[in-house]
């Protein structure tokens, strides 16, 4: 129940194309699903989040689309650089705790 | 200033070595994290604050010691590790545990190297 399934594990796309990134949770109770990028070496930085009451949010090239039915999220990259290579988790969470991270997903965008 | 900041970046000891890692926000935030990420692998959460106290250990072993001397400061004190420990230790904060505002901001971690 407080699992977070992502997918694809790893994602390869050609420069200026969509990158799409998937996840799925149990539990109900989560009211919180922000996504975070990982350059390898650094920490998680927030990228977008999205709360249950909107079915989706977009801030510059990112975009997140959330059904709450199907208790499923994604996260979409428009016009992918190479400079989004990185992991992106995906994350839900409780009124601010129980915070679970998604398994991640190693997205290359080839120039 | 909107940055979590942690020391040592790097830190190699051995397994009967006492060592501390050491977090810091001037964000005003109330609740401060310790995560251990290893590789290709999601952060998982070890330790939370709570306006300078313990609020939740996830059943970390007491070789690890967590320790929040003020509400910007937040170590974690190290003791007879195992390799096994070895990893990304990253240190977080938000405004407050739970409730809207909870985002959360990572450092850029401390990589331990338990030898």
């Amino acid at each position: 129940q407080q699992q977070v399934k992502q997918s694809p594990q790893s994602l390869i796309v050609q420069k200026g194309g969509i990158s799409i990134i998937n996840c799925a949770y149990e539990n109900t109770a989560f009211d919180y699903f922000p996504w975070y990028q990982q350059f390898p070496g650094k920490g998680p930085a927030l990228l977008i989040a999205i709360r249950p009451d909107v079915s989706e949010k977009k801030e510059g090239r990112f975009t997140i689309s959330f059904n709450k039915s199907a208790k499923q999220f994604s996260l979409h990259i428009m016009d992918s650089q190479p400079g989004d290579s990185a992991t992106y988790f995906c994350a839900a969470s409780m009124w601010g705790q129980n915070f679970v991270f998604g398994p991640g997903t190693r997205l290359s965008v080839l120039p | 200033d909107t940055e979590v900041t942690q020391t040592p970046k790097h830190l190699v000891m051995g397994m009967t070595n006492k060592k501390s890692l050491k977090c810091e926000q001037h964000m005003g935030h109330r609740a401060m994290y310790w995560y251990k990420q290893k590789a290709k692998k999601p952060p998982e959460l070890m330790f939370v604050y709570s306006y300078e106290k313990l609020s939740i250990n996830e059943s970390v072993p007491s070789r690890f010691s967590p320790e929040c001397p003020n509400s910007s400061l937040l170590n974690l004190h190290l003791h007879a590790l195992q390799p096994e420990d070895s990893a990304l230790y990253l240190c977080a904060s938000s405004q407050v545990l739970s409730g809207t505002y909870n985002e959360q901001f990572f450092g850029p971690g401390t990589r331990l190297t338990v030898l």
